[in-house]
């Protein structure tokens, strides 16, 4: 089966650069997206296809990737962004998704 | 504006059967998959499955098949989940979401989520 590993939380404090890693074996051949959920909400997606950031997602956030390690950056947090984050991407086939297990972001 | 609007909260017996759904509005809904994500108390998200509306190809994660069915009705742009005989494990919020494109594993738009909860 496909796994992603996601830690599960990360600290930082407000202005510090936060950065979550995602780590699979499907990441060198499938794209890398990243969701941000808060408590009682649908997630958000807020990169697509491992570096693109959707309209209306503010430019702290950006992605990256490297062999079977993708990261999210948020630069300049800010305590809204203390929130759950997920990756997500496919097996090699494209037939299965799979999402990671999450990380909490923590603003101190 | 796209939206997709799920059923409401439901609470059900162990061994009864349930079917949720999600409408999708402001789209064409026949040209975009519509996928079912869990998320159980306090735990992460899990993706069930998907489906294209256009001609209900599906497919079901692994760990999912068998346990659910996934269908939808194009003529009334909506997607269902549904289970035969219910679990006090199948607990949890479960949300529909729209594959972005056909060349993109991402989920664009969500629906607010149907709180599933089964107990005796």
């Amino acid at each position: 089966s496909y796994e992603l590993t996601q830690p599960p939380s990360v600290s930082v404090s407000p202005g510090q650069t936060a950065r979550i890693t995602c780590s699979g074996s499907t990441l060198p051949k499938q794209y890398a997206y990243w969701y941000q959920q808060k408590p009682g909400q649908a997630p958000v997606l807020v990169i697509y296809k491992d570096t693109e950031r959707p309209s209306g997602i503010p430019e702290r956030f950006s992605g990256s990737s490297s062999g079977t390690t993708v990261t999210l950056t948020i630069s300049g947090v800010q305590a809204e962004d203390e929130a759950d984050y997920y990756c997500q991407s496919a097996d090699s086939r494209g037939i299965y998704w799979m999402f990671g297990g999450g990380t909490t972001l923590t603003v101190l | 504006e796209v939206q997709l609007v799920q059923s409401g909260a439901e609470v059900k017996k162990p061994g009864e059967s349930l079917k949720i759904s999600c409408k999708g509005s402001g789209y064409s809904f026949t040209t975009y998959w519509i996928g079912w994500v869990r998320q159980m108390p306090g735990k992460g998200l899990e993706w069930m499955g998907i489906i294209h509306p256009r001609d209900s190809d599906t497919r079901y994660s692994p760990s999912f098949q068998g346990q659910v069915t996934i269908s939808a009705d194009k003529s009334i742009t909506t997607a269902y989940l549904q289970w035969s005989s219910l679990k006090a494990s199948d607990t949890a919020m479960y949300y529909c979401a729209r594959r972005a494109d056909s060349n993109s594993f991402s989920l664009d738009y969500w629906g607010q989520g149907t709180l599933v909860t089964v107990s005796s």
